[in-house]
């Protein structure tokens, strides 16, 4: 099992700025993933992150928007930049194949 | 990517068993059947998964058609802490690499009630 922390846990940000969000692994993993939750709405995988190289985004999601970091096996940042409303979500980052465990989410409200 | 079908919300009283089904008519045969839940205000929890053969594991049993066109998964005694979303997912290949990665659909919101 892999147990994964998640910071901040909630945030509310004012329209055009950015936050970043933070996961950490108790364990090396070679890919993270970040999805985001809409309110209401399933989980969409925004991007996978590897270790040592950029990270490989997912249909209507740009880097420019959500860059990512990767400097190590433990630890990954999503950023969401310029936001607006509609980037209201919970932000879940997870790690595994076989069995995927997820953080607890940041939940993001954008005013 | 293979597709689930899920219904939206179902019942079950405490105590009893919930089963919950899921069709997955076009997996294709390297795929695996996946089940996850998530729980109000926390991120989803692996449960099972399989590929042909049924499985079970503290949680619950997942029970797979021969022909692997559906499966159900099997709370065997439903508790009021069961009450989540459950997604049954097929595993589809990352296109980043030989990692899978989990696509979501709507899943099931399961009640359970008193």
């Amino acid at each position: 099992s892999a147990v994964i922390s998640q910071k901040p846990s909630r945030d509310i940000c004012q329209r055009g700025t950015s936050l970043t969000i933070q996961c950490q692994v108790d364990s090396q993993v070679t890919m993270m993933f970040w999805y985001r939750q809409q309110p209401g709405q399933s989980l969409t995988l925004i991007a996978t992150a590897n270790q040592g190289s950029e990270a490989t985004y997912e249909s209507g999601f740009v880097i420019d928007k959500f860059p990512i970091s990767r400097p190590n096996l433990t630890f990954s940042t999503l950023t969401v930049s310029n936001m607006s409303p509609e980037d209201s979500s919970i932000y879940l980052c997870s790690v595994g194949a076989t069995e995927a465990f997820f953080g607890q989410g940041t939940r993001l409200t954008v005013v | 990517d293979a597709k689930t079908t899920q219904p939206p919300s179902m019942d079950c009283a405490e105590g009893r068993a919930a089963n919950l089904p899921c069709n997955h008519s076009t997996i294709s045969g390297n795929e695996y059947v996946y089940w996850y839940r998530q729980i109000h205000s926390q991120g989803p929890q692996y449960i099972i998964h399989g590929l042909k053969n049924n499985e079970t594991n503290e949680m619950a049993s997942l029970i797979i058609t021969e022909d692997r066109k559906s499966s159900t998964l099997i709370l065997p005694h439903a508790t009021l802490r069961d009450t989540a979303v459950y997604y049954c997912i097929v595993r589809v290949p990352n296109s980043g690499g030989s990692n899978y990665k989990l696509t979501f659909g709507k899943g099931t919101l399961l009640t359970v009630n008193p």
